[in-house]
């Protein structure tokens, strides 16, 4: 079975550029999770799906962020405009049935920098 | 308020040898479930173990165990053994709830384990 993709694996940009990561979770998971990890710390979650609805996105800064996960598959993450701050890794992850699930499989992570 | 508290930034261990590795979680709620992640420089996180807040018996996966004192609300990792590729960082979590009630995971700050040949 193949594992959490996501793309690209790392990004370089500006301050005030926009940005975008996608991710495609394991085949017929239906919950879909992005975290944001700074260096040095946990991941914290910024959005979960279940299918293609929004479960939590109260971490999400949604006046930068915004997530979507059309036809409850793969999932886009974007941010406009990059702050300084940002700059992180970000993991997308996914769970078979639900967020009540022991295990979440996770992606390799996309490395944002912003200059 | 911190939930999940990791004091050890980094930890030495021979290898052939045990480790312990310490997790201290706040709740109040009683439904709650403690896990271990290992992420190695290749950057996923692999789920290592699980722990409810009502499981009588400490958890144990091959040559992963967590040691539950649920008193004293710690939830240390013991790895035996230690192997080479047992180096990376490892995160402890706690999701408050539990089965479709249960909420988001929270991550502490992790710990980074270094194994000496």
């Amino acid at each position: 079975e193949a594992g959490v993709a996501q793309s690209p694996r790392y990004k370089i940009i500006e301050k005030r550029q926009s940005v975008a990561f996608w991710c495609n979770p394991i085949s017929g998971h239906a919950t879909l999770y992005w975290y944001q990890q700074i260096l040095g710390q946990g991941p914290k979650l910024l959005i979960q799906f279940q299918n293609n609805g929004v479960v939590d996105d109260s971490q999400l800064p949604k006046d930068r962020f915004s997530a979507e996960r059309l036809k409850g598959v793969d999932s886009t993450l974007k941010i406009q405009p990059a702050k300084l701050e940002d700059s992180a890794v970000y993991l997308c992850a996914s769970s078979r049935r639900g967020p009540w699930e022991i295990e979440q499989f996770f992606g390799p992570g996309t490395r944002l920098t912003v200059l | 308020a911190q939930k999940i508290t990791q004091t050890q930034p980094g930890m030495f261990v021979q290898e052939k040898e045990a480790v312990t590795l310490d997790c201290t979680y706040d709740t109040s709620d009683p439904s709650y479930g403690l896990f271990w992640y290992k992420q190695p420089s290749s950057g996923e996180m692999i789920f290592l173990i699980y722990q409810g807040s009502y499981d009588q018996q400490n958890a144990t996966e091959g040559r992963y165990s967590l040691n539950f004192q649920k008193a004293r609300k710690s939830a240390n990792l013991v790895i035996s053994a230690s192997q080479l590729g047992d180096s990376a960082m490892y995160f402890c979590a706690m999701r408050e709830g539990v089965g479709n009630q249960g909420g988001k995971l929270i991550f502490g700050q992790g710990t980074e384990l270094s194994v000496k040949p």
